[in-house]
């Protein structure tokens, strides 16, 4: 079973600073999809950005973009200019691309994010 | 505007209450899921659905159910509620490859 690994319970980064979030994960197959999504106070689960395990080209939304590393199973997440509005958990999801019919995800534990102004 | 909507967000009910929280896309999706979020637990999912009349369970199934009659719809029932239901609950569908796009969430509290 795959599995997916967020070391970092606690960040916190300075507004306007950058900031890196790890994730590892652990799986056989060589295609897959990962995910970073965002849960504010609202508690309201936010897609930040996708990568699919077949492209070598690292993901890029606005402010955030990740660091795919497919040979050591690592997917970090970059967030530049850090805003106020930043500050929530952050989770890093897995799901195969093989799974038959069912597109589950598996989520890291999170690490809550704190932006200090 | 493309979204996920569950109701109700907020429900408070007593041990063995049958309850249904509704969930609703209007993507188009095929994929449909239920997952439920606990401290210290994560977010595990509960039942899935690939398409109308087709569903299956995830990880934790028991208690529940789930029906799937309209592409866009997909309830999840609570036949008899217990406390170790307590929870916050989250809807999400995708298409084939794209990412799964969730509901609000609905914060269940079973007494």
């Amino acid at each position: 079973a795959q599995t997916v690994t967020q070391s970092q319970p606690e960040m916190s980064v300075q507004e306007a600073e950058t900031v890196t979030l790890s994730c590892t994960y652990d799986t056989s197959e060589s295609d897959y999809y990962l995910f970073w999504y965002k849960q504010p106070p609202s508690r309201q689960m936010i897609l930040v950005i996708r990568q699919e395990a077949y492209k070598q080209q690292n993901a890029t939304e606005n402010r955030f973009s990740v660091n795919f590393q497919k040979a050591a199973k690592s997917f970090s997440l970059k967030i530049s200019d850090s805003q106020l509005g930043d500050a929530a958990m952050y989770f890093c999801a897995y799901r195969s691309s093989s799974g038959g019919s069912n597109y589950k995800l598996t989520f890291g534990k999170g690490t809550l994010l704190t932006v200090n102004p | 505007e493309a979204q996920v909507t569950q109701n109700p967000r907020y429900l408070i009910t007593v041990t063995g209450k049958k309850l249904t929280v509704t969930c609703s896309q209007n993507m188009n999706h095929e994929y449909m899921s239920w997952y439920r979020q606990d401290p210290g637990l994560g977010l595990r999912q509960i039942y899935y659905s690939m398409n109308v009349e087709v569903t299956d369970k995830g990880d934790v199934p028991e208690g529940y159910k789930v029906s799937r009659k309209e592409k866009r719809n997909f309830p999840l029932i609570l036949e008899s509620p217990s406390p170790n239901q307590t929870s916050l609950y989250f809807c999400a569908s995708s298409s084939q490859r794209g990412p799964q796009y969730f509901g609000p969430g609905t914060r269940l509290l079973v007494l």
